[in-house]
């Protein structure tokens, strides 16, 4: 079956430091990957996405590829800030049963940043 | 533009109660919709998935239901509330073949006591 293991955290940067939060996945075809953000008391909001290989999804100085060789999609940002404070979940989609297709989460990281 | 409401936010319920929870849609039609729970310190799990009208799929068996009365509304119930049905319930939908993943609710946080 399909999932995803992610980097455990909790991870706790000072401001302006270099983030990378590894995920790895195993899936059966070509799947769909995301990176997913969780805010304090939130629901996920979708931070960026890959949909196939080689493919870099960026959003808001996120970074993240699409290693097909490697079956990864490490996040990454240059210089973090206090406001990034949060949960990052690292997610795949790929057809299921049903015609329904479904996202597989990793089990999310704890990122603080500190002033 | 597409929107999901998701009330309530949230809710404390002594064990044995019933529960609701609803999930609406606006903007789309025939989306799939999701319940995710998400227990303390830990990820997200799967509880059912609805590809239409009436058509629920379980994740895992336990203590709740869903129902999906109408095409844009999805509801978790349960009879009898159990104290490790507490967590944050988030629902989700997405359109099939779209690749965009999906979008989520802002969330139930249920506590039961």
């Amino acid at each position: 079956g399909n999932s995803v293991t992610q980097m455990e955290g909790p991870v706790t940067l000072s401001e302006e430091a270099f983030l990378t939060i590894n995920c790895t996945y195993t899936a059966t075809g070509y799947p769909s990957l995301f990176w997913y953000v969780q805010y304090p008391g939130e629901g996920l909001q979708l931070l960026l996405k890959a949909t196939k290989a080689d493919d870099k999804g960026s959003n808001k100085g996120f970074e993240a590829t699409y290693r097909k060789e490697t079956t990864s999609f490490h996040l990454e940002k240059g210089s973090v800030q206090v406001s990034d404070s949060a949960v990052y979940f690292c997610a795949l989609s790929a057809i299921s049963s049903g015609s329904a297709r479904q996202l597989t989460f990793g089990s999310g990281t704890q990122l603080t940043v500190l002033p | 533009s597409q929107t999901i409401h998701q009330w309530p936010a949230t809710l404390v319920q002594p064990v044995g109660s019933p529960l609701s929870l609803e999930c609406t849609v606006e903007g789309t039609s025939n989306p799939n919709l999701y319940w995710y729970r998400q227990a303390a310190g830990r990820g997200l799990q799967l509880l059912f998935y609805s590809v239409g009208i009436g058509q629920i799929s379980s994740e895992v068996p336990q203590n709740l239901s869903a129902s999906r009365p109408q095409d844009r509304q999805f509801i978790l119930s349960s009879k009898k509330l159990l104290l490790s049905d507490s967590g944050f319930y988030l629902c989700a939908w997405s359109v099939l073949g779209t690749g965009v993943g999906y979008t989520f609710g802002s969330g139930t946080r249920l506590t039961v006591v």
